[in-house]
């Protein structure tokens, strides 16, 4: 069973334009919503991470929408560029309580940014 | 060290033999996962360690793999009588304890296993 659903599997962009990438989850106690960001040959690094008490965070050019009733979340792009050509993951965890669960990741979005 | 550092970064090795991935966590992290990544692919989960709690080995994807974490730091992945199709690139991540704040997990950068 897959908890997590990423889409679209790959992305291709203008240079300035907005990149959009969705994520859907499965378990309502999910609380913590981080992405990653991983380039050939790295591991994938924190970027950006929201939780469910906020619609939208924002880093730079960077944001995260929240839909909790619809539970799905997106990261947002803004004015890409081809530095930013990458594989994303989205993720999800259970946070609360104290106590470190596992997290579960989508299967990563391959975004290309065309200069 | 500063990071998550895995060894070795890339392994060749031939068919049926068997090998071990080690990783060594973040020192205080006390949750330690394994992932395997086929090129151009998500990652697959593997195990999940967390403190002295039982691990998570549901992702391991038959016997021929399993994982220990000795002292609650260091993990070795062993995969045993290797297979082409277990050609990927192996990653660990490591996370803090327990808090609220502290999900954030760190990846090391990958052991590429080669199965000629």
């Amino acid at each position: 069973q897959q908890q997590v659903k990423q889409s679209p599997q790959s992305l291709i962009v203008q240079k300035g334009g907005i990149s959009i990438i969705n994520c859907a989850y499965e378990n309502t106690a999910f609380d913590y919503f981080p992405w990653y960001q991983q380039f050939p040959g790295k591991g994938p690094a924190l970027l950006i991470a929201i939780r469910p008490d906020v619609s939208e965070k924002k880093e730079g050019r960077f944001t995260i929408s929240f839909n909790k009733s619809a539970k799905q979340f997106s990261l947002h792009i803004m004015d890409s560029q081809p530095g930013d050509s990458a594989t994303y993951f989205c993720a999800a965890t259970l946070n609360s309580g104290g106590s470190n669960y596992k997290l579960t990741f989508g299967k990563g979005t391959l975004l290309t940014v065309n200069p | 060290g500063a990071g998550v550092s895995q060894s070795p970064s890339n392994k060749v090795t031939e068919k049926g033999k068997d090998v071990e991935l080690r990783c060594d966590p973040i020192s205080g992290h006390t949750a330690l996962y394994w992932y395997r990544q086929s090129l151009g692919q998500g990652l697959e989960f593997l195990i999940y360690f967390q403190g002295n709690s039982a691990p998570d080995k549901s992702g391991l994807p038959s016997d021929r793999f399993s994982a220990e974490r000795t002292g609650g730091s260091v993990s070795t992945l062993t995969i045993q009588r290797t297979q082409q199709e277990d050609s990927a690139v192996y990653l660990c991540a490591s996370s803090p304890g327990s808090g609220s704040q502290n999900t954030e997990a760190f990846f090391g950068q990958g052991t590429r296993l080669t199965v000629v």
